[in-house]
């Protein structure tokens, strides 16, 4: 089974508007990362947040991270249409190996 | 830097047969990741590699194997192909070594078996 369930599966939202998703986990992490995936190609990575942080900003991103809750939300503010992807979070469940979410589809309308 | 590269972008093969896969890594990335992406199953560790050994593997059958040259160029193999092997396959480079556990994927293969 996955170690990460992003939460929604699917979110649309106009343009302008926040989005936010969740990624839940199972295990034990050093780190978290997010990363976000264009129609099929490539993955690029987004931000790290370890597990000794809380929150973590990068541009319009802003990460959190809840250890006791095993659980990590990112948000996208003023959202653009170029934004429109899936995102995935991962995390490393043990040395050398990362694990990702299911992946949240984001579409921005224009 | 150049960023991660992998070759073909794109293959067809049939039931039954091999296909061999490459990976070139970011300059001075020593660590090489593969995963396969299905719609059904998601993105799946298939293994990593660092200076030639690899450290660790996902939870695939025999057929699917790796390996890493002194340059830090990485193949991944199947042999004997089946229909559900069919997916995107991508490779991330990384240099732990130095603290930083970011992936940097290259664009992927995408490999479909009929």
């Amino acid at each position: 089974s996955q170690q990460g369930e992003e939460d929604p599966q699917a979110l649309s939202i106009q343009e302008g508007e926040n989005a936010t998703m969740n990624c839940s986990y199972k295990t034990s992490i050093n780190n978290l990362q997010w990363y976000r995936q264009n129609s099929g190609r490539g993955l690029v990575h987004l931000i790290l947040i370890r597990s000794n942080e809380r929150e973590k900003h990068s541009g319009r991103l802003r990460v959190t991270l809840d250890t006791s809750k095993k659980s990590s939300s990112l948000l996208i503010t003023a959202s653009r249409a170029a934004d429109t992807a899936s995102y995935f979070c991962a995390t490393d469940v043990i040395a050398y190996k990362y694990i990702f979410g299911t992946g949240t589809r984001l579409k921005v309308l224009a | 830097k150049a960023g991660v590269t992998q070759t073909p972008r794109y293959l067809i093969k049939t039931r039954g047969q091999q296909v061999t896969l490459s990976c070139s890594p970011i300059s001075g990335h020593r660590s090489v990741s593969w995963y396969q992406q299905t719609p059904g199953q998601g993105l799946q560790f298939l293994f990593e590699y660092f200076s030639e050994t690899q450290r660790n593997k996902g939870n695939f059958p025999g057929r699917f194997s790796g390996r890493q040259f002194s340059n830090s160029r990485s193949e991944m193999n199947v042999s004997t192909l089946e229909l559900g092997d069919s997916a995107l396959y991508l490779c991330a480079s990384s240099d732990p070594g130095q603290g930083q556990e970011t992936q940097y994927f290259g664009p992927g293969t995408r490999l479909l078996v009929l």
